[in-house]
């Protein structure tokens, strides 16, 4: 069975753009979370997504937004970009609740220059 | 407000013999409790997980042990392989709160 697919794997994006990440969870499972991860701040909880709903949300500026489609796709938009915005972002899918283990994504890796 | 925190970000092994990765938690909610493994350009895979109604849980070659009076839990991988290298996530959760909490990370080398 297909994993958990993030795309692109690598984007290149200028200050003050915007763009738009990508993840197919695996089939069946209705909960995506995004995480960004950073050098020595390991995983960072950014949104939890079930049945389209946002049912918990991290500490991040407003200019991090996602949404979860009907087929459990998930995207997440982050708007007028940053230098420290530049990180890996991973996309993780259960079945349930996630806090009996996600699946995760490769990621994408987003550089702001 | 690092509510799981990994003091060693780095930990140098022998092969064969034993690693043992450690990890604190300050809030007292949380009841379920992980490892992942993460190589690079991949991204992290469940490794074993415990209840916070067991003090331990074994798996193989990888024990975790909970303290919950001290709020610290420890991975332990008896006997260390090469291929064990990779940074090792500690991660608490709690029921209901539909999100899990990661740590910094430890990076292991498992020397051959």
């Amino acid at each position: 069975k297909a994993g958990v697919t993030q795309t692109p794997r690598y984007l290149i994006k200028t200050r003050g753009q915007q763009v738009t990440l990508s993840c197919s969870p695996i089939s069946g499972h209705r909960s995506v979370s995004w995480y960004q991860q950073t050098p020595g701040q390991g995983l960072q909880f950014l949104f939890e997504y079930f049945s389209e709903t946002q049912r918990n949300k991290g500490n991040f500026p407003g200019r991090f937004s996602g949404r979860q489609f009907s087929n459990s796709r998930s995207e997440m938009n982050v708007s007028t970009l940053e230098l420290g915005d530049s990180a890996l972002y991973l996309c993780a899918s259960s079945a349930g609740q996630g806090i009996y283990g996600y699946t995760f994504g490769s990621g994408t890796r987003l550089t702001v220059v | 407000d690092q509510q799981v925190k990994q003091n060693s970000p780095s930990l140098s092994v022998q092969e064969g013999r034993i690693s043992i990765l450690n990890c604190d938690y300050t809030n007292s909610m949380f009841d379920y409790f992980l490892w992942y493994k993460k190589y690079p350009a991949e991204g992290p895979t469940f490794l074993i997980s415990i209840s916070s109604i067991k003090d331990k849980n074994e798996d193989g070659r990888f024990t975790v042990f909970l303290n919950k009076s001290a709020k610290h839990l420890s991975l332990h991988i008896v006997p260390s392989q090469p291929g064990d290298s990779a940074v090792y996530f500690c991660a608490a959760s709690n029921t209901g709160g539909f999100k899990t909490i990661f740590g910094a990370g430890t990076r292991l080398f498992v020397k051959a």
